[in-house]
């Protein structure tokens, strides 16, 4: 099975603007979640869906938003970008959704705000 | 409120020495308990998880894990490193509550002299 994927892998942006990320689940993933990584943060988390709902979201703004797909594939977008949103954004999935099971991750795509 | 510590920002041991990362965590009750590593330019990749029964579980890549409700520890251990696993560890927990979010340690890069 392919693992998860993410694209894409590097973004370059300015601030003001917005940007749209990927993620594909391994296939039979129901469940897809996000993080954010930042050497000053570390990994936080941003949301998670199932099944196209979200079902819990982090602390961040309402900048950051996402959606999942009927086939599992899961997007998040940020709008008007700030330099302090520059970061790694993995995306994890699993199989059934339990809070008990093996998160699975992508390699992240590393997005830079100028 | 929900944490987990990783007390030990770097460590360097020499190749083939024992190995002992420190994970403290702090929950109401005994959450699902994860490591994971990262390597350079890489996502996560799961190492062990527990979540009840035999306080030592064993992982992938000769690592274990001993779990102490006492301490609220979950301590990763390796008899003898190779310079492969020279990379970024992550304690997690991932709370009972529905939440269906990890909650990440800041890390610990392990160095490995050769």
């Amino acid at each position: 099975k392919a693992g998860v994927t993410q694209t894409p892998r590097y973004l370059i942006k300015t601030r003001g603007q917005q940007v749209t990320l990927s993620c594909s689940p391994i296939s039979g993933h129901r469940s897809v979640s996000w993080y954010q990584q930042t050497p000053g943060q570390g990994l936080q988390f941003l949301f998670e869906y199932f099944s196209e709902t979200q079902r819990n979201k982090g602390n961040f703004p309402g900048r950051f938003s996402g959606r999942q797909f009927s086939n599992s594939r899961s997007e998040m977008n940020v709008s008007t970008l700030e330099l302090g949103d520059s970061a790694l954004y993995l995306c994890a999935s699993n199989q059934n959704g339990g809070s008990s099971d093996e998160q699975f991750f992508g390699p992240g795509t590393r997005l830079t705000v100028l | 409120a929900q944490s987990v510590t990783q007390p030990d920002i770097h460590i360097t041991v020499s190749e083939g020495a024992s190995l002992e990362l420190r994970c403290n965590y702090s929950y109401g009750a005994t959450p699902y308990l994860f490591w994971y590593v990262q390597s350079p330019g890489q996502g996560l990749q799961l190492l062990l998880k527990y979540f009840s029964g035999d306080t030592l579980v064993q992982g992938i890549k000769g690592f274990e894990a001993e779990f102490k409700r006492s301490q609220s520890s979950f301590n990763l251990r390796k008899p003898s490193v190779h310079w492969s696993d020279a990379a970024e560890y992550f304690c997690a927990v991932a709370p009972m509550d529905s939440s269906y979010k990890l909650i990440f340690g800041s890390g610990t890069r392990l160095l490995v002299r050769p």
